[in-house]
């Protein structure tokens, strides 16, 4: 079965912690994408990668770190400097230009 | 950059009625217009999408109209369902032709209640 997969669905964080989002694709697309989704906003790009051993910051990577070691996974770490870092976290991937497929989401609360 | 504006915020329509949800963009170059439906506590799904080199598209109960010169394009549901309720959210994209990396800016999204 083919897609996108998010671990853990929920995840609580204490002050001064850093936690780390999972990101597994088997759909073999090049890109992956983490965005932020906050209630009443639009998707905001954090991180985005196009391809193995290569990322780029998006509009709001501040506190945030990524790695790109395989193709398939993207992991996003939420680290103590992100001083707001409760929201929904979803992770995206897309085969070259146009579509991302996103996945079921993390949502993350700080204690 | 690219800027998209979605209207309204909020969408309640009985059963068997159609809905309408409208986004303008600011870039005209952008060239790739994606609509995605948000379950709760899920991530957005794809249920269609139009490219700046057609007008229209219509998948079943769905369609998208795109209108480049005034740069807004519109997702229209006719007999709507309960199970259409969700957020809805529309999506421009920038890119370059040789299919590098593609920016997309999202709308702020759509609550659309279909009311039984």
């Amino acid at each position: 079965d083919g897609g996108i997969t998010q671990s853990p669905k929920y995840l609580f964080r204490k002050e001064g912690q850093n936690v780390t989002l999972s990101c597994e694709q088997n759909l073999n697309h090049d890109a992956m994408y983490w965005y932020r989704q906050d209630p009443g906003q639009g998707l905001r790009l954090i991180y985005y990668s196009q391809i193995v051993n290569d990322f780029q910051k998006g509009d709001i990577a501040e506190g945030y770190s990524v790695s790109r070691e395989k193709k398939e996974s993207f992991p996003l770490t939420v680290t103590s400097a992100q001083k707001n870092p409760t929201a929904f976290y979803l992770c995206a991937s897309a085969k070259g230009p146009d579509t991302q497929y996103f996945g079921p989401g993390t949502r993350l609360t700080v204690l | 950059g690219e800027n998209v504006e979605q209207h309204p915020s909020t969408l309640s329509v009985q059963e068997g009625d159609s809905a309408v949800i409208k986004c303008t963009y600011s870039d005209s170059a952008s060239n790739y217009f994606p609509w995605y439906k948000q379950e709760l506590g899920k991530g957005p799904q794809l249920i269609i999408d139009i490219r700046s080199n057609v007008g229209e598209k219509k998948d079943q109960r769905i369609a998208v109209t795109l209108n480049k010169t005034a740069k807004h394009f519109s997702l229209h549901i006719t007999e709507t369902q309960p199970e259409d309720s969700a957020v809805y959210f529309c999506a421009a994209t920038l890119g370059p032709p040789d299919g590098g990396y593609q920016k997309v800016t999202f709308g702020t999204g759509t609550k659309l209640q279909v009311i039984p």
